[in-house]
């Protein structure tokens, strides 16, 4: 399954609102989509699983949604510490794939 | 908390061999999947690998099947990687991801940088 995300990059200023998509090339289920945020020199890290799922700590401005082929990361409010890139993955079906990833950086 | 600690990472040549190597801790090793995810310098993610708790079932990726081999010790709490017939493509940064890969329950280690070159 490819995972396409849109756009590549995203400039946006703190405060404002990100809206990131993952388009897949066949349907996954919910249950099995996951975004990640990485930064730079650090592993990626979890922040919703199931599509709309919030991991452990991860602040309520992130929001996941979507089903079947098209899913979306809506950041609400963005913060400092929230410039970065984000992916998505799906589990759903081997192999496990990843999105090329979109990069939100300072407008 | 889960701790997983890659090692063995480093300089080999085109064609060598390479095995690296994770260390768990903080969860119940020998009834967890783990996984090897690499991250060449500028790209996305991308899965290697996977064994079950048991270490009964594997799986790979196309890019590194017949190369490469994951195993697990599990009185060690231990995962590895070996890593044969090196190409200068597999050049990465190469994550231990314990749990399902996506699950909420899942964890990332921080890696451990692989480059081939002559």
């Amino acid at each position: 399954i490819v995972l396409t995300q849109s756009p590549g990059t995203l400039s946006l200023s703190p405060g404002e609102r990100a809206t990131l998509s993952c388009r897949a090339s066949q349907s996954v289920s919910g249950d099995y989509l996951t975004w990640y945020q990485q930064k730079p020199g650090q592993a990626p890290r979890l922040l919703i699983y199931g599509a709309s799922r919030r991991a452990a700590g991860i602040p309520d401005r992130f929001r996941g949604s979507g089903s079947g082929t098209d899913f979306t990361l809506t950041i609400s409010r963005l913060e400092p510490e929230d410039f970065a890139v984000y992916y998505c993955q799906q589990f759903g079906m081997s192999p496990w794939t990843f999105g090329q990833g979109t990069k939100v950086e300072v407008k | 908390d889960v701790q997983l600690m890659e090692s063995g990472g480093g300089l080999v040549k085109p064609g060598g061999s390479l095995r690296l190597s994770c260390t768990a801790s903080g969860f119940t090793f020998s009834t967890s999947n783990m996984n090897w995810v690499r991250q060449a310098p500028g790209k996305g993610p991308e899965w290697v690998s996977s064994i079950n708790g048991r270490g009964d079932y594997v799986d790979y990726a196309e890019s590194v099947k017949g190369r490469f081999t994951i195993s697990r010790d599990n009185a060690q709490g231990s995962l590895y990687l070996h890593m044969n017939s090196l190409r200068a493509e597999d050049t990465a940064h190469y994550y231990c991801v314990s749990g399902l890969l996506g699950s909420g329950g899942s964890s990332w280690g921080q890696g451990t940088l692989v480059t081939v070159s002559s």
